[in-house]
């Protein structure tokens, strides 16, 4: 069974840093196209970045030069760093699965963890 | 990359259908066949219900169906149920630069 489980958010001053976790189970994160997708309170989606099975990532331009996409083959875990933290960025963050290929799909979802920008 | 536009709130009766539009741009919907539509209850994570405009993954029930023509997607629900009640996303690919773009989210309400 495919599950994914977020953690590491929390409260955090603007400027802040901060790295959310996704561990996965039953499938290999590095042989997968990985995401991260978030959620402002109260709002819609909103996608964050995608790292392809062969180590590309890209970035949606609001968090371009500030978050990085990464993964540890041996934990079988995807990360977000997150630096210069802005209060926009608040909202709960998803990790998934994007069956597909570059062009594909939010195939499997994890439980979301939030993570409040604020003094 | 603006956000793909659905109306904010849809509502239907037990046993009736409801449609669901995404209108997007000739940069996103109107050039890939490539939307895909989520279901979210409240304080749940999203869960795919159709793909690559029409398609089902396994285990979605045949009730839902999706298509397209030029630049809006839609997802149509028949024969709705008190389950059904949630918030709907579209996403739709957007090229390279930009890969993914969402709406920005429907309400359906059952009656």
């Amino acid at each position: 069974e495919v599950q994914l489980v977020e953690s590491g958010g929390g409260l955090v001053q603007p400027g802040g840093s901060l790295r959310l976790s996704c561990a996965a189970s039953g499938f290999t994160v590095s042989s997968n196209y990985m995401s991260w997708v978030r959620q402002a309170p109260g709002k819609g989606l909103e996608w964050v970045s995608v790292i392809y099975s062969g180590g590309s990532t890209y970035y949606a331009d609001s968090v371009k030069g500030r978050f990085t996409i990464s993964r540890d083959n041996s934990k079988n875990t995807l990360y977000l760093q997150m630096n210069s933290l802005r209060a926009e960025d608040t909202a709960v963050y998803y990790c998934a699965r994007v069956l597909g290929g570059a062009t594909g799909r939010f195939q499997h979802w994890g439980q979301g963890t939030l993570v409040t920008v604020s003094s | 990359q603006s956000a793909l536009t659905q109306p904010a709130s849809v509502s239907g009766s037990p046993g009736q259908s409801i449609t669901i539009s995404c209108t997007g741009t000739s940069s996103d919907v109107g050039s890939y066949n490539l939307v895909s539509w989520y279901q979210q209850h409240p304080g749940k994570a999203p869960k795919l219900m159709i793909y690559e405009g029409s398609k089902r993954p396994s285990g979605v029930s045949n009730r839902f169906s999706g298509s397209k023509s030029g630049n809006t997607a839609s997802l149509t629900i028949s024969g709705l149920q008190a389950e059904d009640e949630a918030d709907y996303y579209c996403c739709s690919y957007a090229g390279s630069s930009t890969n993914w773009v969402f709406g920005g989210g429907t309400k359906l309400t059952v009656l």
